[in-house]
């Protein structure tokens, strides 16, 4: 299993550009998270989505969209690249249902984002 | 709100020699609580997590924490370091939204391990 696949790895912007961050998960999970990891902070919170078509803002939220395209796939998109956007992102997921309050999130690899 | 605190972001150590990471949260439920580990460029994966009941919890790679309610405390341990255990570690704390359960992360505490 590959688990939680995030693409891409890399990726240099120039401020005011677009793009969009891609994740997808095997592990049929219904509860998606995107974080970005910052020097000292630990991980933030930036989105969060509990199944298919919802979606919710955590700590962090300004500047960024979401879509949760399906169960597997939700991805994270920067409109108009700021330098304060130059971060680590991570894509996580978590089993639900049940008596889960302790089930761990999974996190794919990150994708590193420098915004010149 | 929950919160996590972990005292020291450099903890070194030598091979061999005890390794004990710090973790105190605040909550006002008793909380999921779980160790990560973040080696350079990649994700973070599960250490270990708590079980309601349980006082010391065993992960993977010889590591072991400790819940100390009265301390609001979480601290990890392993007997003995190896230089594969230079790393980051963060300790977490789960949201009481029954259905959110979105993570709060301490800052991290490095480790490095000397020859």
């Amino acid at each position: 299993n590959a688990g939680v696949t995030q693409t891409p790895k890399f990726q240099v912007l120039k401020t005011g550009q677009s793009m969009t961050l891609q994740c997808a998960q095997d592990m049929n999970h219904n509860s998606m998270y995107w974080y970005r990891q910052d020097p000292g902070m630990g991980l933030r919170l930036i989105y969060y989505s509990a199944s298919e078509g919802t979606t919710d803002k955590g700590e962090v939220p300004n500047g960024y969209n979401v879509s949760r395209l399906n169960k597997r796939e939700f991805s994270l998109r920067l409109e108009s690249a700021a330098p304060s956007q130059t971060s680590v992102y991570f894509c996580a997921s978590r089993k639900t249902g049940g008596n889960s309050g302790n089930q761990p999130q999974h996190f794919g690899d990150g994708t590193r984002l420098s915004i010149l | 709100a929950q919160s996590v605190t972990q005292l020291g972001s450099h903890v070194s150590v030598s091979e061999g020699a005890l390794v004990l990471l710090r973790c105190n949260y605040s909550s006002s439920v008793p909380p999921y609580l779980f160790w990560y580990v973040q080696y350079p460029n990649q994700g973070l994966q599960l250490l270990l997590k708590y079980t309601t009941g349980a006082t010391l919890v065993k992960g993977i790679n010889g590591f072991e924490a400790e819940f100390k309610k009265s301390e609001t405390s979480f601290h990890l341990t392993k007997p003995s370091a190896h230089m594969s255990d230079a790393a980051e570690y963060f300790c977490a704390v789960s949201s009481m939204d029954t259905g959110r359960r979105a993570l709060t992360f301490g800052s991290g505490t490095r480790l490095q391990v000397q020859p």
